[in-house]
């Protein structure tokens, strides 16, 4: 299995409204990142987790959380969202956190379109 | 700081050659990758390049790297309508704690 998924694939909220995205492999990696991207740019970083660990906050605001139940899940709580938080969310793992060893292929799930109202 | 350029626009006729160009600045990355998005969906890692290797060639791409240079190409051959989406190119660098840097992608366009 060299998938990665992500659930839902679109995703319409409220500002008030409390969500959750969420992303699963079964390769084994022991890195998962949380990329947000608006259209036309290239992904931007917001979380990564290695060994289950949150390894880096890019700055993210605290209306996001993400977590990582086990070494294959990895979620991302939303809540009290701004419209311009509106944006395609990618999830993604690899092998291992920052490629020294075995280098960083990234792979990458189909992204949940999020919507904010 | 870690920087990846890449021009934004490309537009190739089918059949023909397209190469796509990317510079970037840090000399330590150890693998440079290319990753292709279609319209709504993720990233597709296509293929990659370890930095001790000139080329790569894997069926109808080439991965050219010129490490002098710090300049990285991606050639597809014989291109076919179903390669238009935009292709990022992206460094793993040594220093820094970002795991992957990425280009702001080059819109392929395939003209039939």
């Amino acid at each position: 299995d060299t998938e990665v998924t992500q659930t839902p694939k679109h995703l319409v909220m409220g500002m008030t409204n409390k969500k959750s995205l969420k992303c699963e492999q079964h390769m084994g990696h022991r890195a998962m990142y949380w990329y947000k991207q608006k259209a036309k740019k290239p992904p931007e970083l917001m979380f990564v987790y290695s060994y289950e660990k949150l390894s880096i906050n890019e700055s993210v605001p605290s209306r996001f959380s993400p977590e990582c139940p086990n070494s294959s899940l990895l979620n991302l709580h939303l809540h009290a969202l701004q419209p311009e938080d509106s944006a395609l969310y990618l999830c993604a793992s690899s092998q291992d956190f920052l490629g020294q060893v075995w280098g960083n292929e990234q792979f990458f799930g189909p992204g949940t379109r999020l919507t904010v109202l | 700081g870690e920087d990846v350029e890449q021009s934004l626009f490309l537009s190739v006729r089918e059949g023909d050659s397209s190469v796509i160009n990317c510079t970037y600045t840090d000399s330590s990355s150890t693998y440079l990758y290319w990753y292709k998005q279609e319209p709504g969906a993720g990233l597709q890692l296509l293929t990659y390049i370890f930095s001790n290797m000139d080329m790569k060639q894997d069926q109808r791409l080439t991965v050219l790297l010129n490490k002098k240079d710090k300049h990285l190409s991606l050639r597809i051959a014989d291109t076919q309508t179903g390669d238009s989406a935009i292709y990022f190119c992206a460094e793993n660098p040594n220093s820094g704690n970002t795991p992957l840097v990425f280009g702001k992608g080059t819109r392929l366009s395939v003209i039939a």
